[in-house]
């Protein structure tokens, strides 16, 4: 079974500091994503990775950041946090086959206060 | 641009069939998902149709798909209430760079009554 662990369930930071959220998935897939998801408004994509140290932006990159050092590591930065980046962010990683699904890790809820 | 809606709320009793409904706008989708979420964890796919089919039954999982109309539903047959949850629906669509991405909607929560 594919495994997506994401570091943290729940974290609780303050304005202005910088935040680090891990993801690990153990199938060597190529590709990773990190959403957000907010009530009403779904999964939104924030940035996603399709190799190692390879970055793309998602629907909405703004006020986040991403590294990829090695292929099963994908780091989410919040690079100065906000209130409005309360939020549960969730990881998920595929393969490079088309039918392949994406795989998401629990989820870690994020706090800003 | 893309875009996939659903209702948000589906109430049923303990035994009937639920269906949830979701439509999407991108026809050059491949793939269509639907996924679960109970409380407090992540997403786990339950199913997924290729575009070329009309159909495809898993189990107690019944997924149309009406390509004319864009529309994809999930139907639960004898609904239990650890299907207590929110289903969503994603469709997979191309963007530059020849990657894919899913595009989901909002989640229909599901609340099973006896």
């Amino acid at each position: 079974d594919v495994k997506v662990t994401q570091s943290s369930r729940y974290l609780v930071k303050r304005t202005g500091e910088k935040v680090f959220l891990e993801c690990v998935q153990d199938m060597d897939h190529e590709n990773m994503f990190w959403y957000r998801q907010d009530p009403g408004l779904g999964l939104r994509l924030i940035y996603f990775s399709y190799d190692v140290k390879m970055k793309e932006k998602g629907d909405i990159p703004e006020g986040y950041s991403v590294s990829r050092e090695k292929k099963e590591r994908f780091s989410l930065i919040l690079e100065s946090a906000s209130t409005n980046q309360t939020s549960m962010y969730l990881c998920a990683s595929t393969g490079t086959h088309p039918n392949q699904p994406q795989h998401f890790g629990d989820g870690t809820r994020l706090s800003i206060l | 641009g893309e875009d996939v809606e659903q209702s948000l709320f589906l109430s049923v009793r303990e035994g009937d069939s639920s269906v949830i409904n979701c439509t999407y706008t991108d026809s050059s989708s491949t793939y269509l998902y639907w996924y679960k979420q109970e409380p407090g964890a992540g997403l786990q796919l339950l199913t997924y149709i290729f575009s070329n089919m009309d159909m495809k039954q898993d189990q107690r999982l019944t997924v149309l798909l009406n390509k004319k109309d864009k529309h994809l539903s999930l139907r639960i047959a004898d609904t239990q209430t650890g299907d207590s949850a929110i289903y969503f629906c994603a469709e997979k669509t191309a963007v530059a760079g020849g990657y894919n991405k899913l595009i989901f909607g909002a989640g229909t929560r599901l609340a099973v009554h006896p």
